[in-house]
This record gives C-alpha cells, structure tokens and sequence, in this order.
C-alpha cells in the first residue's frame, strides 16, 4: 500500500508565477490536509478537505492560495503569484476518516523555493 | 486546542534510553497525547499515543501521570537513526487538523 505522494518534490518558482502542488492520498483515504513548514519550525495547519468539499480552512491565507480536492484525482494546493514569503514544505497528509485522534499519515513534501 | 511546551533540544549517545518531557498544563478531559517524529526532509510520522497511564509500543513509551498534565516519551536504546525532531501533540480526538509546536531536537551522538 502506497504511502502518500506528493508532486513535485521541490519546485523553484520565480516571484508572481503560480505554484501548484499535488498530493495523492493513501488508498482508502479521503481526507486530505495540508500543512506549511518554515525553516526551523513546526508544521502550521492550512486547510483540511474531503472529496470535493473544504472542510476547514482557517490556516489558508485569504488571498493568493487555494486547495481543491476533486472527486478524481489528487488534490491540489494552489499558490498565485508567489512572493518569497511562500519559500517553505508543504506537507499533505491525509487519514481514513475524520476525528483520528491526530493520527494523520503524511507525504514526503514539496520544497517551494521562490527566486 | 491545549498548549504544549518541550525542550527545544536534547543530546544523547548511542544505547543509551531518552526521555523527552512535555508540559501541557491545560490538557481537556477529552484530550489525547500523541508524539510524532520527523527526520531532515521527510514528513512527521505517528510514533504513539495515550491517554493516561502508560502505552508501549514497538517503538516506544508514552508516561502519562494521574494529573495528565505532562507526558514522557521514553525511546529505548538510541541509535544514531533517531536522530530527529519530536513533537508532543494533545487534542481531542475529533479535531480534524493537528497543531505542532516547534518540537524537540533530538541529537544522537556516537
């Protein structure tokens, strides 16, 4: 059984291009949550959806992101207009079903480096 | 979502057994402790979880006193390959999104 991928694994963007980074759940899995990492710190939650639906996103800034996570295929976290601010892992993880005490099965992250 | 405050950092040699402390003074009743791991460049991964008293898995122990408001994570004999960042986590187990602070570096020295 797979873990959960994520593509790419690093992606350099200069600023004002769009970053878009996939991530597809384990199998059987149809919760995905999104997280960013800064250097030298902890994982801050960004935005938590199930199939076609956002569930929560209050750790998403309110402009320039987006998440989707489409009745096929993998979900997308999607950055316009980068600014270097955005220089961070992204990490996906995703569980079975909701309220899993915090167990959350993560991917190996997309390293976003913005020039 | 209760507080947690752990080391910043930890040294340790090889063989030997770490414990790693975390406060969570506020902890709810329906809150569950659980520790994660994280190597350079990877994702966290689950290392274990209780509610009170004390868990064991393949892994390692989680101590967890009667007040509940701290919690030991205790590896058995260390070796050079748990070397990584350990973060102590307390939610309830509904909560959909997890809140890592910035965790406990863990140093495992020859």
């Amino acid at each position: 059984n797979a873990g959960v991928m994520q593509n790419p694994r690093h992606l350099v963007r200069r600023r004002g291009q769009e970053a878009r980074l996939r991530c597809s759940p384990m199998k059987g899995h149809s919760h995905v949550y999104w997280y960013r990492q800064l250097p030298e710190e902890g994982l801050k939650f960004m935005v938590y959806l199930q199939k076609e639906n956002i569930i929560d996103e209050s750790g998403m800034p309110k402009e320039r992101f987006s998440a989707e996570f489409p009745k096929e295929g993998p979900s997308i976290l999607r950055i316009q207009q980068v600014v270097r601010g955005d220089s961070a892992a992204y990490f996906c993880a995703s569980s079975p079903k909701s309220g899993q005490g915090g167990e959350q099965f993560f991917g190996p992250g997309t390293r976003l480096t913005v020039l | 979502l209760a507080k947690t405050t752990q080391p910043i950092s930890m040294d340790s040699y090889e063989g030997q057994e770490v414990n790693i402390t975390c406060s969570h003074n506020n902890i709810a009743t329906n809150d569950y402790i659980t520790w994660y791991q994280q190597f350079p460049s990877q994702g966290p991964r689950f290392i274990i979880q209780g509610y009170k008293t004390k868990v064991t898995n393949e892994v390692a122990s989680l101590f967890i006193p009667a007040d509940r408001k701290s919690s030991t994570l205790s590896l058995p004999r260390v070796s050079l390959s748990d070397t990584a960042v350990y973060y102590c986590l307390v939610g309830f187990v509904g909560d959909d999104k997890i809140i890592f602070g910035k965790g406990t570096r863990l140093h495992i020295l020859p």
